[in-house]
This record gives structure tokens, sequence and C-alpha cells, in this order.
């Protein structure tokens, strides 16, 4: 089974600075098989990337996944204060089908 | 206005048993895979499980902490999802979300319920 690492646990920021959070992989992974989700207090997780680096739907362009093989990244250019939420990656596993989760990565107001 | 929502959280002894429902619209429910997702207490997230659509002969999938104890079922007539809960454990305590892969990629989810709270303790 793949195990996802996120780094750092928590990212202290302020407004309008740039976030990199970081997702390494235990195995290699199809970058089309990773995502990044954000989740913010009291709600469901809201997916932001997949395929590695193609933002969904409504997503601002602040937002960009980067990365293969073992090492992706998630990136925000410009912290908004909306911004400061937890963000998980999460990746799926073929031999047997399953999906997997990182520990996530807090990013907080500094 | 695609929706999921998800009932049936409570909270039941260890060892008991709980079945969740989720309602679906919005979109057509028997073309999709579903799964659930769950969250503990101040925890990350863990993907509990998935069921296939007819065309895949509504097969499962499940995360090892839950096989054997878990079933993930359907009813499209209904547009509902299940997740039946046995022999239920503490560590079982969590937020369970509904979820929905996009239609031909199944590497993630892009639709999420609210959530419902499962509570197992004494």
């Amino acid at each position: 089974e793949i195990v996802l690492t996120q780094s750092p646990g928590t990212l202290s920021l302020s407004p309008g600075e740039r976030a990199t959070l970081s997702c390494r992989a235990s195995q290699s992974v199809s970058s089309r098989y990773l995502a990044w989700y954000q989740q913010k207090p009291g709600q469901a997780p809201r997916l932001l990337i997949c395929g590695a680096s193609r933002r969904a739907t409504g997503i601002p362009d602040r937002f960009s996944g980067s990365g293969s093989g073992t090492d992706f990244t998630l990136t925000i250019s410009r912290l908004e204060p909306e911004d400061f939420a937890v963000y998980y990656c999460q990746q799926y596993g073929t031999s047997p089908p399953s999906l997997t989760f990182g520990g996530g990565t807090k990013v907080e107001i500094k | 206005e695609v929706q999921l929502e998800e009932s049936g959280g409570d909270l039941v002894h260890p060892g008991g048993s709980l079945r969740l429902s989720c309602a679906a619209s919005g979109f057509t429910f028997s073309d999709y895979y579903m799964d659930w997702v769950r969250q503990a207490p101040g925890k990350g997230l863990e993907w509990v499980g998935r069921i296939r659509n007819k065309a895949n002969s509504f097969s499962t999938e499940y995360a090892a902490s839950v096989k054997g104890r878990f079933t993930i079922s359907r009813n499209d007539s209904k547009n509902f999802l299940y997740l039946e809960m046995n022999s239920l454990r503490t560590e079982d305590t969590s937020v369970y979300y509904c979820t929905r892969p996009p239609l031909g990629t199944y590497y993630y989810m892009d639709v999420w319920g609210k959530g419902t709270t499962v509570t197992v303790s004494s």
C-alpha cells in the first residue's frame, strides 16, 4: 500500500504570501492518480486539483499543482484570507483498487 | 444542483450496528461509482470503500480497517447509497462522508456530502 506523507504539518503564513505544500509517496504514483483537497473547519473537503496539476471547476488560478513520481507539490501563489485551511493529497491505487490520503497540512495565519 | 445528503449517524455501543444512508440528487445516480470516506475527530481523511455501478456488477472494495464488518450497497431506483456497519469499535467514531467520483475517472472525488456523525462509545 502506498503511503502519502505531507509536509510540513503546519504552515504559518500571512495573507499575500506564497504557500508551498509537499506530498511525498512511498512508491511512484501516476500523476493522473494524484489529487488535492481543501477542508475548512466544520465543512466537507473540496476538490482543488486532480491529475496532479489540473484545477477543478471553479478553483482560482492562484492554486497550482505539480510534480511526478513520488514528489508532488501544491502551491498557493498569494494567500487569501479564505485559503487558511487544511489541505490533503490523495492517491488512487490499483492493486487492490483503493484510495489513500496524506495526513494533511494546516495552513494557518501567522 | 448535484447534492449528496447523509443521514443515520448516531451514538452506538461497541459491538453494535448502524446503517447510514446517502440521498443523491441532481445527477444520474445509477451511472456513477460511489464512495464513503470518514474522518475521526481531529484527524485526517480515511477512505472506507466503494461500490461500482450496475455495468460493473455493483462490485465493492473496502479499506482493510473495515473489511468484513462494513457493507456498501445502493438502490438505484431510489437514488440512495448505504453503509451498513457491524461490530462497531470505538475507533470507528467519525464523520462519514458520502462522495462521488466523476464519470469515467475514478481516481478522486469531486462531490461530497456534508457528513453524518457516528459515535461509538459505551
